[in-house]
C-alpha cells in the first residue's frame, strides 16, 4: 500500500513568487492535515481535510496561503506571494476517523527555501 | 492553552544502553491521545508508540516503552537497548479530544544520537 506521498520535496523559491506543494494520501483516507516545522522550532497545524471540506484552517498564518483539496483525494497549499519567512519544512498527514488513538500517516515532507 | 514541551533539544547516549525522552504537557482536557514520532535524517515521520489519557498502565512497543504519569501531566519515551539506527529526531504529540481540534500538537523534538 502507498504511504502519504508528497512533492517536490525540495523547493527553492525568491522572495515574492509563487509555490503550490502537493499531497497524495493514502487511499481511502478522508482526513488530510497540512503542518509546518519552522527551523528548530516545533511542528505547527495548519490546517485539516475532511474530505473536500477544510474542517480547521484555524492554523493556517495569513492570505498568502491557500490550500484545496479539490474531488477529496490530492491537496495542495499554495503559497503566494513567499515570504522569507514562510521557509521550513511543509508536512502532509492522512489518517481514517480521528478517534483518541488514531494514528496519523505523514508524507516525508515538502523543504521549502525562500530566499 | 495546550502546550507540550520537550526540554531537551539533543540528547547523546551509548549503544545498548537506555535512554529517556522527556515530554510533559499542558492541558484541562480529561480525554487525550499520546504519540510519540521518530523523524530520521531521510524524513519520514515513523509512528512508535501511543497512550491513551485513560490507559492505566504504560504503553510498550517492543524496545519503546512509555513512563505515563498523569497527575504530572508527562509522557516520556524510554528507548531500551540503544542501537545506532535509533539516532533521529523524537517529538512527542496529543490529539485533544476535549477541545474539538482533530490534528495532533507537537512538541518541538529531542534530537538523539547514538554513540558507538
Amino acid at each position: 500500500e502507498a504511504g502519504v506521498t508528497q512533492f517536490p520535496s525540495h523547493s527553492v523559491i525568491e522572495k515574492g513568487q509563487t509555490v503550490t506543494l502537493r499531497c497524495d494520501p493514502i487511499s481511502g483516507h478522508d482526513n488530510l492535515y497540512w503542518y509546518r516545522r519552522v527551523m528548530g522550532k516545533e511542528i505547527k497545524f495548519l490546517l485539516h481535510f475532511v474530505k473536500e471540506s477544510k474542517q480547521d484552517e484555524s492554523g493556517m498564518p495569513n492570505n498568502r496561503f491557500l490550500a484545496e483539496r479539490t474531488g477529496g483525494t490530492y491537496s495542495t497549499l499554495k503559497v503566494q506571494p513567499a515570504e522569507l519567512e514562510d521557509s521550513g519544512v511543509y508536512f502532509c498527514a492522512s489518517s481514517q476517523v480521528p478517534k483518541m488513538n488514531t494514528e496519523a500517516f505523514f508524507g516525508q515532507g515538502t523543504r521549502l527555501t525562500v530566499v | 492553552a495546550q502546550k507540550i514541551t520537550q526540554t531537551q533539544p539533543g540528547m547523546f547516549v551509548q549503544e545498548k544502553e537506555a535512554v529517556t525522552l522527556d515530554c510533559t504537557y499542558d492541558t484541562s482536557d480529561q480525554s487525550y491521545g499520546l504519540f510519540w514520532y521518530k523523524q530520521p535524517s531521510s524524513g519520514e515521520m515513523i509512528f512508535l508508540i501511543y497512550q491513551g489519557s485513560y490507559d492505566e498502565q504504560n504503553a510498550t512497543e517492543g524496545r519503546y516503552s512509555l513512563n505515563f504519569q498523569k497527575a504530572r501531566k508527562s509522557a516520556n519515551l524510554v528507548i531500551s537497548a540503544s542501537q545506532l539506527g535509533d539516532s533521529a529526531m523524537y517529538f512527542c504529540a496529543m490529539r485533544f479530544m476535549d477541545t474539538g481540534r482533530r490534528a495532533l500538537t507537537f512538541g518541538s523534538g529531542t534530537r538523539l544520537q547514538v554513540q558507538p
